[in-house]
């Protein structure tokens, strides 16, 4: 199996700008989460799908953010407008069940967003 | 409150020698506990977990962990780090009940030569 995988590894942008991270999680893992990694806040949950149902976007920092899973194979995660803050490395996660804290969550690579 | 509290930012060890890095976690629930390792620049890896039975739980790359309850620990050791163990670790607190993993700010491992 190729792993979660995320798109693009790397993001520069200028603040205003939208940005899209996307993520494939591993085939047949039905619980999906987005991180958000910065040096002052550690790892935050942006959002929780399962079986492609987002369950739980309070981790979502304001309006500007915004997360879709059409299927369960692709979700993204959307910032618009984009702002300096908003740098961060940004994780996908994906786990086999319905409650995934009790299972391995397995994370994608990153993508490090940096908005200028 | 949920917490885990991972004391040690950075440690530093040299190559060869024996690992402790601390992990102390309070949870309302039976927790399930996990260590997660992040090698620069990519993302998080398990390394071992516990949801119940041995305390004394082996993992990946020559890891162990002991889960003690009366002190609401969950220690990782190594007993010979390798220069390729430089890396951040974070410790992590789950439930059955709740899909949501607690994290650690981690601990940031540093091998002298």
């Amino acid at each position: 199996d190729a792993g979660v995988i995320q798109s693009p590894r790397h993001e520069v942008t200028e603040m205003g700008q939208e940005v899209t991270l996307r993520c494939k999680p591993i085939s047949g893992h039905n619980s999906l989460f987005w991180y958000r990694q910065t040096m002052m806040r550690g790892l935050e949950l942006l959002i929780y799908f399962n079986n492609n149902v987002p369950i739980d976007d309070s981790g979502m920092p304001e309006d500007r953010f915004s997360a879709k899973m059409p299927n369960a194979s692709f979700s993204t995660l959307k910032i618009q407008p984009s702002e300096p803050r908003d740098s961060a490395v940004y994780f996908c996660a994906s786990s086999p069940t319905g409650r995934g804290s009790y299972n391995e969550q397995f994370f994608g690579p990153g993508t490090r967003l940096t908005v200028l | 409150a949920q917490s885990v509290t991972q004391p040690d930012i950075h440690i530093t060890v040299s190559e060869g020698a024996s690992l402790e890095l601390r992990c102390n976690y309070s949870y309302g629930a039976t927790p399930y506990l996990f260590w997660y390792v992040q090698s620069p620049g990519q993302g998080l890896q398990l390394l071992l977990k516990y949801f119940s039975g041995d305390t004394l739980v082996q993992g990946i790359k020559g890891f162990e962990a002991e889960f003690k309850r009366s002190q609401s620990s969950f220690n990782l050791r190594k007993p010979s780090v390798h220069w390729s163990d430089a890396a951040e670790y974070f410790c992590a607190v789950g439930a059955e009940s709740n899909y949501q993993l607690i994290w650690g700010a981690g601990t940031k491992l540093i091998i002298k030569p």
